[in-house]
């Protein structure tokens, strides 16, 4: 059975950079897989980030990139600041209709 | 700006069938560019995909769960609904009803949710 991975949680300090990262157990990530990235914030729901790897969402800051490091997609904060403490997941397009989402990663800014 | 607005009801019996609507207002569901469909989050954990249905009719299901997932979409009433049968504690969940671009497959809108509860 295919599992998107992430990091369970991560630490940035605040003006600091940290890039969080989407991988598939077996199997490389590429953008045929159209990774996209989402912010969680605890009673919210998600806001889109980042699409088709690169791509940011309406109204991101250009603080947050994506590309694909590896054979993982990549989720790039530069300049960390303290609202950026939040959940992100990522979602990989496994083809056939079917959508993954990674276990999510728990940022903190401290 | 289109939004989307789930409903349905927030406490379920073990066994029986959750049933949610989400109505799409500020746009149109009749998009060859879209999809609709459903995501949840257990409490304390992380997103699970559950579906989507192209205004087409066309389903597609996440594996774990297509045995007892049904999406289905009226476009007359602009909205779309999750049935999930046989439902367990499991089950309880925030669900979410998204909307997903078919081109760069992500999912850019949103409802801000539904809380359901499996409980007898």
């Amino acid at each position: 059975q295919t599992v998107v991975t992430q990091e369970p949680s991560f630490s940035v300090s605040p003006g600091g950079t940290v890039t969080l990262t989407c991988g598939l157990t077996s199997v490389s990530v590429s953008t045929s897989n159209y990774p996209s990235w989402y912010q969680q914030t605890p009673g919210q729901a998600p806001r889109p980030l980042i699409y088709s790897t690169n791509i940011r969402s309406s109204g991101v800051p250009d603080r947050f990139s994506g590309s694909i490091v590896g054979d993982k997609a990549a989720l790039t904060l530069a300049g960390a600041q303290a609202d950026d403490e939040s959940d992100y997941y990522c979602v990989l397009y496994m083809g056939g209709g079917i959508w993954l989402f990674g276990g999510g990663t728990k940022l903190t800014v401290l | 700006q289109l939004q989307l607005q789930e409903s349905g009801p927030g406490l379920v019996k073990p066994s029986e069938t959750l049933s949610l609507t989400c109505t799409v207002s500020g746009g149109s569901i009749s998009s060859s560019s879209y999809y609709w469909g459903w995501v949840r989050q257990s409490p304390g954990k992380g997103l699970e995909w559950i579906g989507n249905i192209y205004d087409s009719g066309s389903t597609y299901y996440n594996p774990s769960l297509k045995s007892r997932v049904t999406i289905s979409i009226d476009t007359s009433k602009k909205q779309f609904s999750l049935i999930l049968s046989s439902v367990t504690a499991a089950d309880t969940a925030i669900y979410y009803c998204a909307r997903t671009y078919y081109f760069y497959s992500y999912m850019d809108v949103w409802g801000k949710g539904t809380t359901v509860t499996v409980s007898s």
